[in-house]
């Protein structure tokens, strides 16, 4: 089955630390986007890719890096910079940069 | 700068009725809209895809419809169930940027 898969469902960040959510899509989309969802908001947008070896700043990009090595893989790291990590974090892909947009499943952080 | 808005924040409706949810956005340079669902703890999943030259899409008991001009989408659900109970959220992919911007979610709830 094609999709988007995120892992973990669940992380733990302790303060300080760095942590690395893991993306992979295997739709052959040229996209990828990473989402963060906040309670009663919608969702920002972190960083997005619309080709391997790119990528851009959304909305809310500082204290979080990307890497595009792979079409198939767009992982996020939270880095110890970003001072309110926890949150609903979202994955998505489209074939290309207009086209409907497919969501994974999520991965919820908390920092303890 | 895109600001989408959905209305109401959240419903609640006995099984069998006909409903409507209300997106808005403040720039209609947009390619296309698009409407989700996401249940708790869950990824969205999405419901229609409105391209910018469209004014309606149906799927099922689901119908979209968009007026670029005015700026307003609506998500009509006929014949609501127990389990149409989720958030619904609207994005607009805007023509520059190749990018979603999403509404805050209308919570749904239709009562048995």
């Amino acid at each position: 089955d094609g999709g988007i898969t995120q892992s973990p469902k669940y992380l733990f960040r302790k303060e300080g630390q760095n942590v690395t959510l893991s993306c992979e899509q295997n739709l052959n989309h040229d996209a990828m986007y990473w989402y963060r969802q906040d309670p009663g908001q919608g969702l920002r947008l972190i960083y997005y890719s619309q080709i391997v070896n790119d990528f851009q700043k959304g909305d809310i990009a500082e204290g979080y890096s990307v890497s595009r090595e792979k079409k198939e893989s767009f992982p996020l790291t939270v880095t110890s910079a970003q001072k309110n990590p926890t949150a609903f974090y979202l994955c998505a892909s489209t074939l290309t940069g207009n086209t409907e947009a497919f969501f994974g499943q999520g991965t919820r952080l908390t920092v303890v | 700068k895109q600001e989408v808005t959905q209305i109401p924040a959240a419903l609640s409706v006995p099984e069998g009725e006909n409903l409507v949810l209300n997106c808005s956005f403040t720039d209609s340079a947009i390619y296309n809209l698009q409407w989700f669902r996401q249940d708790p703890g869950k990824g969205l999943t999405s419901l229609l895809l409105i391209q910018s030259s469209q004014r309606e899409q149906t799927s099922g008991r689901l119908n979209a419809s968009l007026d670029k001009s005015s700026g307003r989408s609506t998500l009509y659900i006929a014949a609501s169930q127990p389990g149409d109970s989720a958030t619904y959220l609207c994005a607009v992919n805007e023509e520059y940027g190749n990018k979603l911007v999403f509404g805050a979610g209308t919570i749904l709830r239709v009562k048995s």
